[in-house]
């Protein structure tokens, strides 16, 4: 079946303007998380919902950072005013509901801020 | 605070060579540990966890809770494991995953 969906794949900004990226979870997963991948790092927990909730927010690292999963299946991760540093792949997931159960990832979006 | 280390960011060995990938966490519970596995141009995979004990393609690893670590293992390298390994951990009641920064692993012919 299809896997995890991410789109855009490549996204260029300039400095200031406002992203969003999409992720499109295996259907009927309910825990869906997104990480944020600097180069020549591992991946970063941001943020997590199950369902349409958001359960755990701790790693967003400002509050121009923003996610929502409204319908309890796709989600979007906004940021505003974008600035370099948020120049990263961020990676979106999803598992079947439960602790253990296995993390799809998506192909994540690399985004560019110049 | 949870940490995972893995002290190796390259790590080249010759075909049919043994492979260890370390990997050291820091966690005061009891977490759950992984390894994730990238190919190039592949997304990001699990390759195994140590609550499953499985062996999957060869590789195998054990939590040892003495020394904090869970160190991936195969006896003998194939050029297709060259890629990037990431190990990893969830704590007790959570699933977000804490990541190392990964081992590079380059399986020469």
């Amino acid at each position: 079946g299809a896997g995890v969906s991410q789109s855009p794949r490549y996204k260029v900004a300039k400095r200031g303007q406002d992203v969003a990226l999409r992720c499109d979870p295996i259907s009927g997963h309910v825990s869906l998380f997104w990480y944020q991948q600097a180069l020549g790092q591992g991946p970063e927990f941001l943020t997590y919902f199950q369902n349409e909730a958001q359960l755990d927010k701790s790693g967003l690292p400002s509050d121009r950072f923003f996610a929502e999963r409204p319908e309890g299946s796709v989600s979007t991760l906004k940021i505003q005013r974008t600035q370099q540093e948020d120049s990263a792949v961020y990676l979106c997931a999803s598992s079947r509901r439960g602790l253990g159960w296995e993390q799809y990832f998506g192909p994540g979006t690399r985004l560019t801020v110049t | 605070a949870q940490r995972v280390t893995q002290p190796e960011k390259l790590l080249s060995v010759f075909k049919g060579a043994p492979v260890e990938l370390k990997c050291n966490y820091s966690y005061s519970g009891s977490p759950e540990l992984f390894w994730y596995v990238q190919y190039s141009r592949q997304r990001l995979q699990l390759l195994l966890r140590h609550i499953s004990r499985e062996s999957i393609k060869g590789f195998t690893a054990d939590l040892n809770k003495g020394e904090t670590s869970f160190h991936l293992k195969k006896p003998f390298a194939q050029e297709e494991d060259s890629a990037m390994y990431y190990c990893a951990l969830s704590g007790s009641g959570s699933e977000k995953l804490v990541f190392g920064k990964g081992t590079k692993l380059t399986v020469n012919p």
